[in-house]
């Protein structure tokens, strides 16, 4: 299995470019999730998904938007970027429906907004 | 509003030493705490995790200590070894599962040789 993967590795986009952040898992999770890792901030939740088909908004929901058309994939999209979310994004997923269930993180994508 | 605080940000012990990182929640219906551990360049990877209706959890050098009524939970690792140099998480969830984290800051462990 390769777990969580997740490209590309690095990103550098101009202010007002799109772009979207793949993610996909082979372990046959139901829930997947995206969070930004900033210097000193911990990690923060994006948006994450329960199902495919399904998805909610988390902590830091803005200028993000997400989608669930499979069970194993779970891309990020960045509608307009701007500095602010120069960040290393992780995805990551679980088997839902199991109590106490351990959540499995990609390696990251750097991104850098000039 | 921070949920989870954390500390403390970084923290250097020497090869043999107890490391011990603190972590603190506000938020009462929390019922899963796990710690994840980061190496440079790579994903978090979960290290251990305790439930609400335990004081301890341990496993091999690494120890949860968790005190509900203080709403309080700590990590304790023994005999540091510098392979243990890494960012450590604290995090809390609800509903007994690890969906919608919400995470500490962060503590940077230097383990010196």
């Amino acid at each position: 299995n390769a777990g969580v993967t997740q490209t590309p590795k690095f990103q550098v986009l101009k202010t007002g470019q799109s772009m979207t952040l793949q993610c996909a898992q082979d372990m046959n999770h139901e829930y997947m999730s995206w969070y930004r890792q900033d210097p000193g901030m911990g990690l923060r939740l994006i948006h994450y998904s329960v199902g495919a088909g399904i998805t909610d908004q988390g902590e830091v929901p803005n200028g993000y938007n997400v989608s669930r058309s499979t069970t194993e994939d779970f891309p990020l999209r960045l509608l307009s970027a701007a500095p602010s979310q120069t960040s290393v994004y992780f995805c990551a997923s679980s088997n839902a429906g199991i109590s106490y269930n351990e959540q499995f993180f990609g390696p990251g994508t750097r991104l850098t907004v000039l | 509003q921070q949920q989870v605080k954390q500390s403390p940000q970084s923290l250097i012990v020497q090869k043999g030493g107890i490391s011990i990182i603190n972590c603190a929640y506000e938020n009462t219906a929390f019922d899963y705490f796990p710690w994840y551990q980061q190496f440079p360049g790579k994903g978090p990877a979960l290290l251990i995790a305790i439930r609400p209706d335990v004081s301890e959890k341990k496993e091999g050098r690494f120890t949860i200590s968790f005190n509900k009524s203080a709403k309080q939970f700590s990590l304790h690792i023994m005999d540091s070894q510098p392979g243990d140099s890494a960012t450590y998480f604290c995090a809390a969830s609800i509903k007994g599962g690890s969906e919608k984290l919400v995470f500490g800051k962060g503590t940077k462990l230097t383990v010196n040789p």
